[in-house]
């Protein structure tokens, strides 16, 4: 059974560091790996997809690597901003389909000004 | 592009009541998905399906739960007679083709008094 565990649980640091968030799968066999944002009360927002076969994706200041065979992903963003304050999610796809995604409890971020 | 529409945003229902959670796929996506978010817990996959056919219901209970996804019109997620565990903020997500990208909708989050 898959599991995805998302370190630290929470995350306060001063506006305009860099930082990196955790990610972890038991099961090596993913077919992609997205990051996902949640605001309070708000739906999900896709930040990044990592194929299987691919080591890192950017977008901006977002940069998300995997290594599959250490069953590992990060999250770095750069230069954090207070609007960059919510949770992050991390999510794996079972198998070789992109239905049925798995999981973390998520980290929340906060940044302040 | 209208993303993925949910309504109602917020539900409250008294036990032993119905609910009714209603699904909008983006324009052009036949692949639609639903997961639960329990109060401090990571989002569950609840059901797959594609128009007119339930794919996949592994992750939805065997009793009171039903989905739909017709011909014409929404996706439905029906809760018979609600009891307050089934508090929890209620997702659903659309893709094109099942081994693309999920987009998720605001979710509606339902409340049993």
């Amino acid at each position: 059974k898959q599991e995805v565990t998302q370190i630290p649980a929470a995350l306060s640091v001063p506006e305009g560091e860099n930082l990196v968030l955790n990610c972890s799968f038991t099961d090596s066999a993913i077919y992609n790996l997205q990051w996902f944002r949640q605001d309070p009360g708000k739906g999900l927002t896709s930040l990044l997809l990592i194929q299987s076969s691919q080591r890192e994706q950017t977008s901006g200041r977002l940069n998300a690597s995997l290594d599959k065979s250490s069953g590992r992903s990060t999250l770095y963003i750069a230069a954090s901003q207070p609007g960059d304050s919510a949770t992050y999610l991390c999510a794996v796809s079972l198998g070789g389909s992109n239905y049925k995604l798995t999981f973390g409890k998520g980290t929340l971020l906060t940044v302040n000004p | 592009n209208a993303g993925v529409m949910q309504n109602p945003r917020h539900l409250v229902r008294r036990r032993g009541q119905e609910a009714r959670l209603r699904c909008s796929p983006v324009k052009g996506h036949s692949h639609v998905y639903w997961y639960r978010q329990l109060p401090e817990e990571g989002l569950k996959f609840m059901v797959y399906l594609q128009k007119e056919n339930i794919i996949d219901e592994s992750g939805m209970p065997k009793e009171r739960f039903s989905a739909e996804f017709p011909k014409e019109g929404p996706s439905i997620l029906r809760i018979q007679q609600v009891v307050r565990g089934d508090s929890a903020a209620y997702f659903c997500a659309s893709s094109p083709m099942l081994s693309d990208e999920q987009y998720f909708g605001p979710g509606t989050r339902l409340t049993v008094t």
